[in-house]
């Protein structure tokens, strides 16, 4: 059992189009976050929750929303996407303190 | 502002130690992770410190001076499988969250 999963693992989606990822966890973690990871950036953070309904915004939020209306789901929404976009993107879940992060395996996103 | 350095990349045999620095200056700090990245997957929690001195954890050790804003990472009795980056992060007190520097690649050799 993952804890945490991400789909889809991979797309590949035009530009401009609307793109929607999924996390799940079954960890019951109230902490979860979406990162974005680029060659030369390392992990970039897009947004986080801090509870159902409870969002904010990471460092990179341009151009992508979130929701999440349950503890185990949180989504996130390329509006319309672009090639600056084409990404590996990773969820990750937290209980908090020092317990570090638990990461999904990643959605391979390719913008063309 | 939030700024993590760690070194790009580093090289070392194979059964010997290796160190990799960490250097950080952040607006808020509430303790700081270190992850393992194989290629092309996901990262995994190494070790967190949010006191000074050394946390050892079989053949990994993490070193934490909040005075100089510096950690580092030692792998004793390097293994093949060791051959990763190797990911610095501060939490930033805010929800958690934490800032991530770019990595370090470490390269074992035979």
């Amino acid at each position: 059992d993952a804890g945490i999963t991400q789909s889809p693992r991979h797309k590949v989606t035009e530009t401009g189009t609307p793109v929607t990822l999924r996390c799940h966890q079954t960890e019951n973690h109230r902490y979860m976050y979406w990162y974005r990871q680029d060659p030369g950036h390392g992990l970039r953070l897009i947004h986080y929750s801090y509870g159902v309904k409870d969002t904010d915004k990471g460092e990179v939020s341009d151009g992508y929303s979130v929701s999440r209306s349950k503890t185990e789901d949180f989504l996130l929404t390329l509006e319309s996407a672009t090639s600056s976009q084409t990404s590996v993107y990773f969820c990750a879940i937290t209980e908090g303190g020092g317990y570090g992060y638990t990461f999904g395996s990643g959605t391979r996103l390719t913008v063309v | 502002g939030q700024n993590i350095d760690q070194p790009t990349e580093m090289t070392a045999t194979e059964g010997a130690i290796v160190q990799i620095n960490c250097t950080y200056q952040t607006s808020g700090f509430n303790g700081l992770f270190w992850y393992q990245q194989h290629a092309g997957e996901a990262p995994t929690f190494l070790s967190y410190n949010v006191l000074d001195g050394l946390e050892e954890k079989g053949r990994f050790s993490s070193f934490l001076s909040r005075s100089k804003g510096y950690s580092y990472l030692l792998l004793k009795e390097l293994q093949m499988k060791d051959s990763a980056s190797y990911l610095c992060a501060v939490d930033n007190t805010n929800a958690g969250k934490s800032t991530f520097g770019d990595g370090t690649t470490l390269t074992v050799k035979p």
